[in-house]
């Protein structure tokens, strides 16, 4: 099967400008993560989407971070405007979801986008 | 609540030696755990998982592991370590259909 697509693989842009990563997941996979992990790092979880409605984005910095899974299969995460911190690698993933699933539960990463702010 | 700890930020080893990453965890629930592993500029790649199942895990490239319950361990090992293997490894917890990653472990492989 095709796994997770990301693009674009490497971005790099001034502070203040806007920036937006795409993700394309895995054909049938209910649910939907984004992770920022930042050099040195495990992997935060940004937001996560099931189906096409929002489950968990408490840790989304909503002042300049928005996210959208429309029609519930692709996702766009935007960042406008962006800072200095907010360097790091944007990991998309996905799973099936649903607990009775077999591999229900399982994260299929993408290879990631690679932000650089200056 | 959730937490997982790996208990070496880096790990270093030479090339045919055993592998030992630790790897201890606080859930609320019964948990699902698993260990992923990231190649520079690369995406995380699922290494095994323990879902209830055996408690003796096996996985890919001759990686294992073992749900110790009364020890809140899930160690990751390998009997003779390849210099393919160097990389970091992240132990991660799943309950309530969310994922806790540990901090990471940077395995270097000496020849």
């Amino acid at each position: 099967e095709a796994g997770v697509a990301q693009s674009p693989r490497y971005k790099i842009i001034e502070k203040r400008q806007s920036v937006a990563f795409w993700c394309n997941p895995i054909s049938g996979h209910a649910t939907l993560y984004w992770y920022q992990q930042i050099l040195g790092q495990g992997p935060k979880l940004l937001i996560q989407f099931q189906n096409n409605g929002v489950v968990d984005d408490s840790q989304l910095p909503k002042d300049r971070f928005s996210a959208e899974r429309l029609k519930g299969v692709d996702s766009t995460l935007k960042i406008q405007p962006a800072k200095l911190e907010d360097s790091a690698v944007y990991l998309c993933a996905s799973s099936l979801g649903g607990s009775t699933q077999a591999g229900a539960n399982v994260l299929t990463f993408g290879a990631g986008s690679r932000l650089t702010v200056l | 609540a959730q937490s997982v700890t790996q208990l070496d930020s880096h790990v270093s080893v030479s090339e045919g030696t055993p592998v030992l990453l630790r790897c201890n965890y606080s859930s609320s629930y019964s948990p699902s755990l698993f260990w992923y592993v990231q190649h520079p500029n690369k995406g995380l790649q699922l290494l095994l998982k323990y879902t209830s199942a055996a408690t003796l895990v096996k996985g890919i490239n001759g990686f294992e592991a073992e749900f110790k319950k009364s020890e809140t361990s899930f160690h990751l090992t390998k009997p003779s370590a390849h210099m393919s293997d160097a990389a970091e490894y992240f132990c991660v917890v799943s309950a309530g259909g969310k994922f806790y990653f540990g901090s990471g472990t940077k395995l270097n492989v000496k020849p």
